[in-house]
């Protein structure tokens, strides 16, 4: 079982570069989000997806764009990377029943903007 | 939205010594995560707490939420060098769970 699994794992850009995060679980979770965690910082919430079709903007959306298509996958899209996107990125998922389960993350995608 | 602040920041002990990590909410939680992370890696799940006044633990780590669910600490016995990490609290929602800064502690052998 590989829970949610993020590509890639490092990635380097320059200022202006597109680029997308991909995220995929394979536990047939409704609910999927993205984060990001800056140096010292907990997780802020960027995107989030309640089901297929389904998306909604977190605390942090600004220059990011999601889209959920399948169950399975939540990419995150950068459309013209700044500095600022320097950052680790989370992809979490979580089924419903409540809506406040366990929340299941991915290893991480660490991305620098040049 | 609802802020979770966390403390201390930081947490030097040494190995074998107890301690505790405070997670306080501005508002009333749903239900409260503690994850781990080691440096530069993932999350790990250590446990929820849902109910007011509930108390769990996962080897030597035990958290508590009061009873009033504004509140919950995390306290480690007899500390190891795996316990060192960042300790992360989260505030549980149905759409948008916020997180705590985190605690990073140290345990030096």
């Amino acid at each position: 079982n590989a829970g949610v699994t993020q590509t890639p794992k490092f990635q380097v850009l320059k200022t202006g570069q597109s680029m997308t995060l991909q995220c995929a679980q394979d536990m047939n979770h409704e609910y999927m989000s993205w984060y990001r965690q800056d140096p010292g910082m907990g997780l802020r919430l960027i995107h989030y997806s309640v089901g297929a079709g389904i998306t909604d903007q977190g605390e942090v959306p600004n220059g990011y764009n999601v889209s959920r298509s399948t169950t399975e996958d939540f990419p995150l899209r950068l459309l013209s990377a700044a500095p600022s996107q320097t950052s680790v990125y989370f992809c979490a998922s979580r089924g419903t029943g409540g809506g406040t389960g366990e929340l299941f993350f991915g290893e991480g995608s660490r991305l620098t903007v040049l | 939205s609802q802020e979770l602040e966390q403390s201390p920041q930081s947490l030097i002990v040494q190995e074998g010594k107890n301690l505790t990590i405070n997670c306080t909410s501005s508002k009333t939680l749903y239900g409260l995560y503690w994850y781990k992370q080691k440096y530069g890696e993932g999350l790990i799940f250590l446990m929820m707490l849902q109910k007011g006044g509930e108390e769990k633990s996962h080897e030597k780590i035990t958290a508590k939420l009061d009873e009033k669910k504004q509140q919950s600490s995390l306290h480690i016995t007899a500390s190891q060098p795996s316990h060192a990490g960042t300790y992360l609290c989260g505030a549980a929602a149905p759409l948008k769970s916020t997180f705590g800064d985190g605690t990073t502690l140290t345990v030096k052998p």
